[in-house]
């Protein structure tokens, strides 16, 4: 069966930088998705990887090696509106469906 | 561009109750799938459709069932409801088939039952 792995809590102050990570066993791969849902809101995706390496979209940006079967989400300069939750997501065949991690609440302080 | 919508947002039920949910993916989008989320399961997948087929399903039992039309709307049903299928049910469609990965969800519909 597919299972990803993430932290279930992180804290960290506005302006830092923090490091979510992401380890996942699946009978396939087509790529590792992260997506941002605040509380009483929907996931919106943030990012995707399919080959290994680093993407970048702005103060975000998602790491995969395909090799550790491993990714991490990276938010710099964080802001308070950041706080929510941060789930990472594994595609394992060529259509659309998603297994998605338990998720990682992610409070930013001032 | 419209978003994805869910109808109805908010749905109260008892158990032995059926029940269907509505979502309208976002115009050209042809895939739509469906999650139900709680807070002890988290995000799971329900099912996906894509031109108005079964594509893929997730781990769940013959009462929740889908179904999509030709205009890309889809339609999910659970029937004989249990406690436990107090959740909220999202819906999220994809621009295409096998390529697209960027899932756009709707705002769920929470469904309780009594």
């Amino acid at each position: 069966g597919q299972s990803l792995e993430q932290p279930s809590e992180v804290t960290a102050v506005e302006g830092a930088i923090v490091q979510i990570n992401c380890t996942y066993q699946t009978s396939g791969f087509y790529g590792l998705s992260w997506y941002q849902q605040h509380d009483g809101g929907a996931p919106t995706f943030l990012s995707y990887n399919a080959l290994d390496g680093l993407e970048e979209t702005g103060r975000f940006s998602s790491f995969l090696s395909r090799s550790d079967s491993y990714g991490y989400l990276l938010l710099q300069e964080l802001q308070m509106k950041d706080s929510a939750s941060y789930f990472c997501a594994v595609r394992d065949n060529a259509g659309n469906m998603l297994t998605f991690g338990g998720g990682t609440r992610l409070m930013v302080k001032p | 561009k419209a978003g994805v919508t869910q109808t109805p947002r908010y749905l109260i039920k008892t158990r032995g109750q059926q029940v269907t949910l509505s979502c309208s993916p976002i115009s050209g989008h042809r895939s739509v799938s469906w999650y139900q989320q709680t807070p002890g399961q988290g995000l799971q997948f329900l099912f996906e459709y894509f031109s108005e087929t079964q594509r893929n399903k997730g781990n769940f039992p013959g009462r929740f069932s889908g179904r999509q039309f030709s205009n890309s709307r889809s339609e999910m049903n659970v029937s004989t409801l249990e406690l436990g299928d107090s959740a909220l049910y999202l819906c999220a469609s994809s621009i295409s088939g096998g390529t697209g990965h960027e899932q756009f969800f709707g705002p769920g519909t929470r469904l309780t039952v009594l």
